[in-house]
């Protein structure tokens, strides 16, 4: 069974240009998770999807953040202007179930540097 | 606040040592509960979970960890460690009363001497 698949792998950017992470989950996975981690933190949810539904949005920073699941399968994350802050690794993780209280399957991640 | 403390940041044992990792948490009510592994340049892979039943449990690799409600703690046990444990340990807690939002500890890093 293929597991997550994010891509790119790692990004350097400068600050205030735009940036876009990809997410594939594993196949009938109706729950998709988005989390940044700061060096030396664990991991912090952003969004978390049922399906195409967006159900919990509230840690995401909407004004520069953005975020789609269309078809509700893979899924992409946007940073619109991106800031030093931003700087950590995005990882995506998905679940079977849509309780959200299921054991969650994390891709690789995104490492993100912004100079 | 909700939280997920893990109190030792940094852990260091010779190889054949026993190993305890703390977790407590400061949700009332029912909760899921979760220890990831994140191996050096891999991604973050369940270790083991509790969900309800026996508080005792048992995960990959020989880890095992115990659910103790009256202390909300989650402690991460092997009785002989290996150098291939080396790696960064998580340990999480999903809470019923808080909209399933799932709380990840600030991480214990461990490093076997071999």
């Amino acid at each position: 069974e293929a597991g997550v698949v994010q891509s790119p792998r790692y990004k350097i950017i400068e600050k205030k240009q735009p940036v876009a992470f990809w997410c594939n989950p594993i196949s009938g996975h109706n729950t998709l998770y988005w989390y940044r981690q700061n060096l030396g933190q664990g991991p912090e949810l952003l969004i978390r999807y049922e399906n195409e539904e967006a159900v919990d949005d509230s840690q995401l920073p909407k004004d520069r953040f953005s975020a789609e699941r269309l078809k509700g399968v893979d899924s992409t994350l946007k940073i619109q202007p991106a800031e030093l802050g931003d700087s950590a690794v995005y990882l995506c993780a998905s679940s079977s179930g849509t309780s959200g209280r299921d054991t969650q399957y994390f891709g690789p991640g995104t490492r993100l540097t912004v100079l | 606040a909700q939280s997920v403390s893990q109190h030792n940041h940094h852990v260091i044992l010779s190889e054949a040592a026993s190993l305890e990792l703390g977790c407590n948490y400061s949700y009332g009510g029912t909760v899921n509960l979760f220890w990831y592994v994140q191996y050096p340049g891999q991604h973050l892979q369940l270790l083991l979970k509790y969900f309800s039943g026996d508080p005792l449990v048992k995960g990959i690799k020989g880890f095992e960890a115990e659910f103790i409600k009256s202390k909300f703690s989650f402690n991460l046990r092997k009785p002989s460690v290996q150098w291939s444990d080396t790696a960064e340990y998580f340990c999480a807690v999903i809470s019923y009363s808080s909209a399933s939002k799932i709380i990840f500890g600030s991480g214990t890093r461990l490093s076997i001497r071999p």
